[in-house]
């Protein structure tokens, strides 16, 4: 497709489930970025991957929080032992690898913990 | 550090009239400066960015926005609202030459009709 491609698009579990949410992110976008919304809130920083460089994994909340990234294309964001403050809706962007040139955003999932 | 703030957490306007959605950052050295729209239940959508040169940058929509190195600001500008502007802008701060992005806690806009 022509976007960012996020999955699933809406995610409900008990809390202590393990979740794994999907990016697939534009052809050619050596760049890619996670983000977590909270309800009304703005974006919190969690992870971006640069190419063959090392990801910048500052923004991750927990050692409960890790994401991969396959070569140049599809990236995992995986949460273990979901805990009730993590629901919200998780963002996926990608860019080429260039700075100034801007994100591209996927529709994010929306996750939500019982 | 870097660090974006969006003074307010509302903006109301009359369709028709002028909007002006600000923004001021913090950034050690030449800064990127993005703004985005988001519509319900969507991602962020880009609006336009400075990078260097003219201090007015257009972009989508007909909005605009003033660069404004010695307040460190970069106010999202539109001559005339409309009722489908309404939704949630995020500006967002990079260092020249990172890829670290920090946005704002965003800024909804009402457009009354």
């Amino acid at each position: 497709g022509a976007g960012v491609s996020q999955s699933p698009s809406n995610k409900v579990t008990e809390k202590g489930k393990d979740v794994e949410l999907r990016c697939d992110p534009i052809s050619g976008h050596t760049a890619l970025y996670w983000y977590r919304q909270r309800l009304g809130q703005g974006l919190e920083f969690l992870i971006y991957f640069q190419g063959n460089s090392a990801p910048d994994k500052s923004g991750l909340p927990s050692d409960r929080f890790s994401a991969e990234r396959t070569g140049e294309s599809v990236s995992t964001l995986t949460i273990q032992r979901t805990q009730q403050e993590d629901s919200a809706v998780y963002l996926c962007a990608s860019s080429f690898l260039v700075s100034n040139q801007p994100q591209h955003f996927g529709d994010g999932t929306r996750l939500s913990i019982l | 550090a870097q660090s974006v703030a969006q003074p307010e957490d509302q903006v109301n306007v009359a369709e028709g009239n002028p909007l002006t959605v600000k923004c001021t950052y913090s950034v050690s050295g030449n800064p990127y400066l993005f703004w985005y729209v988001q519509y319900p239940n969507r991602g962020l959508q880009f609006l336009l960015k400075y990078i260097t040169g003219d201090n007015l940058v257009k972009g989508s929509y007909g909005f605009e926005a003033e660069f404004n190195k010695s307040q460190t600001s970069f106010h999202l500008k539109k001559p005339s609202a409309l009722v489908s502007d309404s939704a949630l802008y995020f500006c967002a701060v990079r260092n020249t030459g990172g890829f670290k992005t920090i946005f704002g806690a965003g800024t909804r806009l009402f457009v009354k009709a």
